[in-house]
């Protein structure tokens, strides 16, 4: 069963418009929630996470996560997209407290046109 | 400059001729890791290293071996490629294996097995 869910395969956004994209994870403990992020042609960085405390979480460049725990969500948004925000955006969880592995979702594409 | 490193960047290779990927990190990390990244499936955890000398297997260890004798290296060998593990493939690092620490990825290599 799938760990983490990125509901959106494919955002197209205009530059300057606000974007959310969607994640959900299953599981029913607690958990340590991550986005990170893929500039085309290179690796993965660290947009954001949560571990716990404030369900708010503020990123790098601008990005901001809410944690839900009824809804089991750790959307991302971000409130006004340049071109360079252009890129593919990954969920993970570690999925209880005695773990330390990341689960990845699918990816989601951001392309920002002008 | 901190850093993980691969290489090769890019690989084109025939099936059952052998290959390594290698990856180093100058960060004196403890933890160590392979993924494989796939369209529609995210990153998958190929191998695992928590120290010298002591690795497991990820989600995906088939076809794949590791090793760790120094700290700083961990590669990745294909003993016997097949088209299958055509993808591109991300090592990463931490400091050492913990909710809180924030894992660092390489640039990644992306092979292709004709």
């Amino acid at each position: 069963a799938q760990s983490v869910t990125q509901l959106d395969s494919q955002v197209p956004v205009f530059e300057e418009a606000p974007v959310e994209l969607r994640c959900n994870y299953s599981s029913s403990v607690s958990v340590y929630l991550f986005w990170y992020v893929q500039y085309p042609n290179q690796g993965l960085q660290l947009l954001l996470k949560y571990l716990s405390g404030s369900t708010l979480v503020k990123g790098i460049n601008g990005f901001e996560a809410e944690f839900n725990k009824s809804q089991t969500s750790f959307h991302l948004r971000k409130p006004s997209v340049h071109i360079s925000d252009t890129a593919e955006y990954f969920c993970a969880v570690i999925l209880s407290s005695n773990d330390y592995k990341l689960s990845f979702g699918a990816g989601t594409t951001v392309t920002v046109r002008a | 400059e901190a850093q993980v490193t691969q290489n090769p960047r890019y690989l084109i290779t025939v099936t059952g001729k052998k290959l390594t990927v290698t990856c180093s990190q100058n960060m004196n990390h403890e933890y160590m890791s392979w993924y494989r990244q796939d369209p529609g499936l995210g990153l998958r955890q190929i191998y695992y290293s928590m120290n010298v000398e002591v690795t497991d297997k990820g989600d995906v260890p088939e076809g794949y071996k590791v090793s760790r004798k120094e700290k700083r290296n961990f590669p990745l060998i294909l003993e016997s490629p097949s088209p299958n593990q055509t993808s591109l493939y991300f090592c990463a690092s931490t400091l050492w294996a913990g909710q809180h620490n924030e894992q660092f990825f390489g640039p990644g290599t992306r092979l292709t097995v004709l």
